[in-house]
């Protein structure tokens, strides 16, 4: 069945450094697939997404590219900041999957000063 | 906009007792909510899926007497968690889908359950 894998925190960065969050996906048909953040205590927030093959999402300078080749959808920002500090989860939801949306385990990211 | 509440934010009950959770589209007509449930640094676990007018889709080991689910209007759904027990407390998310909005769904912000 459709599925995500995301790499396992927790991830400690120092503030302006690079961030990569690792994001594979295992789909039948062409998912969209979504970066939510939250942060503590709250609710889920859609970060970014994209619907197709070799669509790049961006917001708050995060990025990810929709790769099929490789099933990926890594989520990436040049130099984070400590208000960057949640827990990011990779997503997909599609047509084979009812609209359902299916997530990855989730990524704490911590940024120090 | 698509904004989703919940209510409430955080309850508190005794053993045995029920606790009503909302979720509401507030500035759009919800087709198809969703709700999760989340445990201490995990993802989020798919409950239900619920269509107004019709009854809640469990998905498997979710005991649908005790999560009642009811989606009676367009824009409000209710998760009802009958004779709670400690092991019920956690973190209670909905999420709601838009007609014609394709793939998206809106979170509300979650609602905390603590079971004493």
């Amino acid at each position: 069945g459709d599925s995500v894998t995301q790499m396992e925190g927790p991830v400690t960065l120092s503030e302006e450094a690079f961030l990569t969050i690792n994001c594979t996906y295992t789909a039948t048909g062409y998912p969209s697939l979504f970066w939510y953040v939250q942060y503590p205590g709250e609710g889920l927030q859609l970060l970014l997404k994209a619907t197709k093959a070799d669509d790049k999402g961006s917001n708050k300078g995060f990025e990810a590219t929709y790769r099929k080749e490789t099933t990926s959808f890594h989520l990436e920002k040049g130099s984070v900041q400590v208000s960057d500090s949640a827990v990011y989860f990779c997503a997909l939801s599609g047509p084979n999957t009812g609209n359902q949306f299916y997530f990855g385990t989730g990524t704490s990211l911590t940024v120090i000063p | 906009g698509a904004v989703v509440s919940q209510h409430p934010s955080r309850v508190i009950c005794k053993s045995g007792t029920s606790v009503k959770i909302e979720c509401r589209s507030l500035d759009f007509q919800a087709t198809t909510m969703f709700w999760y449930r989340q445990f201490p640094k995990q993802s989020l676990m798919l409950m239900a899926t619920s269509n107004e007018g019709s009854k809640a889709t469990y998905e498997q080991g979710v005991e649908k007497d005790k999560f009642l689910i009811n989606h009676a209007s367009l824009t409000l759904s209710t998760l009802t968690v009958t004779s709670a027990h400690p092991e019920d407390s956690s973190f209670y998310i909905c999420s709601a889908g838009k007609p014609r909005s394709y793939n998206e769904q809106f979170f509300g912000p979650g609602t905390r359950l603590t079971v004493l």
